[in-house]
């Protein structure tokens, strides 16, 4: 099945610095990624829509300028925590869906990224 | 907006016995619906995606329901196994936008 690379799987950083998170899928092309949060015993919470090539589309609440998003090849998402700070300490997860697969309505996600701000 | 809702408690049975975990949804039209596995620390992984034009589905031990009147699905995991225990995850998905339930932790006991 198709696999999703997110690196790395956990960091620790200061308050104020930029932290970035790569997202790759390892075996096929994704058009679309996304880029999830979740706290304990939370669901997933949708941040954006990585598009290849395009802006993001960012939820509602979602600061852009905070969670910037790159997707510049078609197997390449990046998300940068800008001035991370302790609240942005979370769980991050992206994930791909593979358009050319044979189902395109699966999304395959990335072990994900465990964010220690302090 | 729509909401999905998982039982947040955890669900304990006895290894070889069918765990049935439930996923309800209001304000929603989903075209179809998915079941995910999460165990700590990871990303979830794919298990079923069953079509709103569908009523059932099954994968091996598993077996998926949808409901589109009662805006319910069901996951049984028959014949249990300790290795079972994780959270489960319901999705519901329209167009491009995917939203999760916060899942229901199995423990499956020897």
């Amino acid at each position: 099945g198709a696999v999703v690379s997110q690196h790395p799987s956990w960091v620790i950083c200061k308050s104020g610095t930029s932290v970035k998170i790569e997202c790759r899928s390892l075996d096929f092309q994704a058009t679309t990624m996304f880029w999830y949060r979740q706290f304990p015993k939370q669901s997933l919470m949708l941040m954006a829509t990585s598009n290849e090539g395009s802006k993001a589309t960012y939820e509602q609440g979602v600061e852009k300028d905070k969670f910037l998003i790159n997707h510049a090849s078609l197997t390449l998402s990046t998300l940068t925590v800008t001035s991370a700070h302790p609240e942005d300490s979370s769980f991050y997860i992206c994930s791909a869906r593979d358009h050319s697969g044979r189902d395109r309505n699966i999304q395959y996600f990335g072990a994900g990224t465990r964010l220690s701000v302090l | 907006s729509q909401k999905i809702e998982q039982n947040s408690e955890a669900l304990n049975i006895q290894e070889g016995k069918t765990a049935t975990l439930t996923c309800n949804y209001t304000n929603y039209s989903p075209a179809y619906l998915q079941w995910y596995r999460q165990d700590p620390g990871r990303g979830p992984v794919f298990l079923l995606l069953i079509r709103e034009n569908e009523k059932e589905k099954r994968k091996e031990r598993l077996k998926v329901t949808f409901d589109t009147t009662l805006k319910q699905s069901l996951f049984h995991i028959t014949a249990s196994q300790p290795a079972d225990s994780a959270t489960y995850l319901c999705a519901l998905a329209n167009f491009n936008k995917f939203y999760f339930g916060s899942g229901t932790k199995l423990n499956v006991k020897p």
